[in-house]
This record gives structure tokens, sequence and C-alpha cells, in this order.
């Protein structure tokens, strides 16, 4: 079946612009993930959905951050007024359910390079 | 907090020989942990994963990782490396059971 997509692959935006990177998950999987891939940082979680409780965002870096999920399915990330340090590789993650038991099944990401 | 520690950032190894990745973990309490590969320009991929039980464990394209208690380690193993393993590498701690924390990924070279 087909797996994690991520829209679109890459984004080139101007510092103080707003940006929205889309996940689709797999079919079924009720755990939805948002990781940045940055140089120097690593993987960074940012956010998390299950189901319809209230999403994690402990790992968002600011309020200008923001995620969500719409009937328990397609998920969009919000960056407004981007800075050049929001370059990165944001990733998408899904898993059947919650817990460490059920792999998430990672996108192929989407590249943010705010200039 | 939790953390993970991946002390070499690049590592090359020639076609055939063996491989060890190096992964150091912080966690309060028995630790689920993971190995990811990401490939160039490919998303990540699970090779293995330790929940309890026995301390070695198997994954996929012949990779292999021992959990040692003592040493808060969980370094990554394969025998006899191949050109396509070349590849970055992921060690993960769960963090309470919802997102995962990566150490900061080693970079895999293979010399012919």
């Amino acid at each position: 079946g087909a797996g994690v997509s991520q829209s679109p692959s890459n984004k080139v935006t101007e510092k103080g612009k707003d940006v929205e990177l889309r996940c689709d998950p797999i079919s079924g999987h009720t755990a939805l993930y948002w990781y940045r891939q940055s140089l120097g940082q690593g993987l960074e979680f940012l956010i998390y959905f299950q189901g319809n409780s209230a999403p994690d965002k402990s790992g968002l870096p600011s309020d200008r951050f923001s995620a969500e999920r719409t009937g328990g399915s397609v998920s969009t990330l919000t960056i407004q007024r981007t800075q050049q340090e929001d370059s990165a590789v944001y990733l998408c993650a899904s898993s059947t359910t919650s817990g460490s038991l059920n792999e998430q099944f990672f996108g192929p990401g989407t590249r943010l390079t705010v200039l | 907090a939790q953390s993970v520690t991946q002390p070499d950032i690049h590592i090359t190894v020639s076609e055939g020989a063996s491989l060890e990745l190096r992964c150091n973990y912080s966690y309060g309490a028995t630790p689920y942990l993971f190995w990811y590969v990401q490939s160039p320009g490919q998303g990540l991929q699970l090779l293995l994963k330790y929940f309890s039980g026995d301390t070695l464990v198997q994954g996929i394209k012949g990779f292999e990782a021992e959990f040692k208690r003592s040493q808060s380690s969980f370094n990554l193993r394969k025998p006899s490396v191949h050109w396509s393993d070349a590849a970055e590498y992921f060690c993960a701690v769960d963090q309470a059971g919802t997102a995962l924390i990566f150490g900061k990924g080693t970079t895999l070279s293979v010399s012919s």
C-alpha cells in the first residue's frame, strides 16, 4: 500500500512569509508525528497527534509554528513569518496507534529553504 | 530528560569489513530503543527495535544490536558491510510512549 506522503517535496520561501507543509499518513494510522531535521541539530520532535486527543505540542520551537490534523487524517504544519533558522527538512511519520510498540513510518520529507 | 548520543559523526568502512555504530542513551526507566537508516533522498527506515527480553536483537538487512544496560548502550553491528549500506544511521529512544528522541546520526561511508 501507499506510504506516508508529504508535499511539497521542496519549498523555497522568503523570510517573513508563511508556509504550509502537508502530510498524508498511511490509511488507518491514528498517530501522526512531525519532526524537523536540520544540520547540526539532528532530528527534533515537533508535535504529535493521537486520534481525537489534544495534540502534544511540547516540541514546537516557537509560537510561529502550528499544526492541525483534519478528520484524523491529513495534517498541515504551518510556519508563520519564516526565519532563516527554519530552513530544514520537515519529516512526518505515522503509526497504527501511539506507543513505541508501534513502528513509526516516515515520509520522504519537505525540504524548506528560507532565503 | 532522555537523550541519545552517537559519538561518531562519520565512519568509513571497507566493503566486506565488520561495522559497529555506537549509541549511548540516558533514560530513567527501561528504555525502548531503535535504530533507523536514512539513505540519500529517502525517508527513515526502521532497522530494529528493543523493548525487553533478549539483549541481542536482529533486524533487517543483516543488522543486529546489543542492549547493555550497565553501559547504557545500544550499539548497531553488521558482520560484513555492503556498498549499499552507505547511509546515515540514527539511534532513538522512546519518549514516554509518544515521540522519539533521536541521536544526531552517524554517516557511514563504504570504501571499495
